[in-house]
């Protein structure tokens, strides 16, 4: 069955601070990965797109990572800023162009 | 504002009544798609068109939910009859599909209440 299972399910961080959020998938045929960021009462935001010969993508401080053979992506965020905080979600593309996404991550950042 | 316009933001409605919400993509987008969340989830497929052909339906949609896209420009998702577990945000999103890595562009939803 085609799955994307995102970890931690919840995340308090201090503003300033690193943080690294996990996504793994079993989807196959693989097309592309996502991560998208929603704030709370708005819609998803894009903020990148990995196809299976990326490794790393960087979107301001967020990089995103895949590992396309551990099936296994990673969200960094650097020097948190408070309105970092929000619902970050993995998406991933399947055969037919199929979306399937994860349950998210929500993120809080205090100061 | 040149985004994913969706109407109206909130909608309240009591059990049985028939709703209708309406998006309006980015305009030369030829892909809109219909999600649906609830709180602590990712967005769910419901249905998508390319241009004014609606290519697909998740199993997961029952008959009291109808959507069009007429003339390839807005559309509206309806539902008829409603039920208190149709309660969630409705997300429209829109893409130039091209070579099938084109981001998905959302709109801010409609948050469905029916008590």
């Amino acid at each position: 069955k085609n799955q994307v299972e995102q970890s931690p399910q919840s995340l308090i961080i201090l503003e300033g601070k690193n943080c690294t959020l996990q996504c793994n998938y079993t989807v196959s045929p693989f097309s592309n990965l996502r991560w998208y960021k929603q704030d709370t009462g708005r819609g998803p935001v894009s903020l990148t797109i990995m196809t299976f010969s990326e490794n790393t993508k960087s979107n301001g401080r967020y990089t995103a990572t895949l590992d396309a053979d551990t099936k296994q992506s990673s969200l960094h965020i650097t020097a948190s800023q408070l309105s970092d905080s929000a619902s970050y979600i993995c998406v991933v593309k399947g055969q037919g162009g199929k979306l399937i996404f994860g349950q998210g991550t929500e993120l809080s950042v205090k100061p | 504002d040149t985004g994913v316009s969706q109407n109206p933001r909130h909608k309240i409605t009591k059990r049985g009544q028939n709703v209708t919400f309406r998006c309006d993509p980015i305009s030369e987008h030829n892909r809109l798609y219909w999600y649906r969340q609830t709180l602590g989830q990712g967005p769910e497929f419901l249905t998508y068109f390319q241009n004014e052909a609606q290519l697909e339906k998740s199993r997961l949609l029952s008959d009291r939910f109808s959507a069009e896209r007429p003339k390839g420009s807005f559309s509206t998702l309806e539902i008829q009859r409603t039920e208190q577990g149709d309660s969630a945000m409705y997300l429209c999103a829109s893409s130039l599909e091209t070579g099938g890595n084109s981001p998905l562009h959302f709109g801010n939803g409609t948050r469905l209440t029916v008590t």
